[in-house]
């Protein structure tokens, strides 16, 4: 069965900290994609990452970088030198093959404050 | 991408009434999502529409309480009927581009049923 856990509930930094934010997956599928979304308090969901599941590579993208592990089942996110307009609510969420297309379930999300 | 707009952003609904959500879209997509997010929670899929085709609905949710439409490649609708407090949530549009799995999300309905 398909399953995304963010363990972490909330997380609480002071700015230029840096902070990671863990996602452990469950999944039967050998093609799968993995997600990272951005809710800020407005409540709009901003899509931040894919990553396919034959694509171990680590990627890195300005104060952004994920790390992949297959090994772990993990698809970790990091924020580098965190600043204010970083709080938000984090979700990772994971697509699997579905019949005509592809159905994503996400996990918990992880409510990220940072304090100046 | 994809720009995805709603109707209504928002509204405050009786309970025992019905509100249709509108998500249009700025390009021809497949698929078409619907997913709810309860206050303090993550999103949950309601059904999957394709074009042409009834809705396929996830556990626990009904055609009967979640009427879709999708009369196009750009527009869906979703139909929350007979509305109780336990309705009260965000709803949320979202769209498969290009085949590529790239979703993107609509900026949601905040429906308050009193």
């Amino acid at each position: 069965a398909q399953k995304v856990t963010q363990a972490q509930t909330e997380i609480s930094v002071v700015e230029k900290e840096d902070v990671t934010l863990d996602c452990v997956y469950e999944t039967r599928d050998t093609t799968y994609y993995l997600f990272w979304y951005k809710q800020p308090p407005s409540g709009e969901l901003v899509f931040l990452i894919r990553r396919n599941s034959f694509d171990e590579q680590n990627e890195i993208s300005g104060r952004y970088s994920w790390n992949f592990q297959k090994s772990t089942s993990s698809f970790n996110f990091t924020i580098t030198a965190s600043q204010v307009v970083d709080s938000a609510v984090y979700f990772c969420a994971l697509s699997e093959t579905n019949t005509g297309g592809f159905k994503t379930i996400f996990g918990a999300g992880t409510r990220l404050f940072v304090k100046a | 991408s994809a720009v995805i707009s709603q109707k209504p952003s928002r509204d405050i609904c009786q309970r025992g009434t019905s509100l249709t959500i509108q998500c249009q879209v700025d390009s021809q997509v497949t698929m078409m999502f619907w997913y709810r997010q309860q206050p303090g929670q993550s999103l949950t899929l309601i059904a999957t529409a394709n074009q042409g085709s009834e809705a396929t609905y996830e556990s626990g949710f009904v055609i009967d309480k979640f009427p879709i439409s999708r009369p196009n490649l750009t527009f869906s609708t979703l139909t929350v009927s007979n509305m109780s407090p336990e309705d009260s949530s965000i709803y949320l549009c979202s769209v498969d581009v290009g085949g590529l799995n790239e979703q993107f999300f609509g900026p949601g309905t905040r429906l308050t049923v009193l």
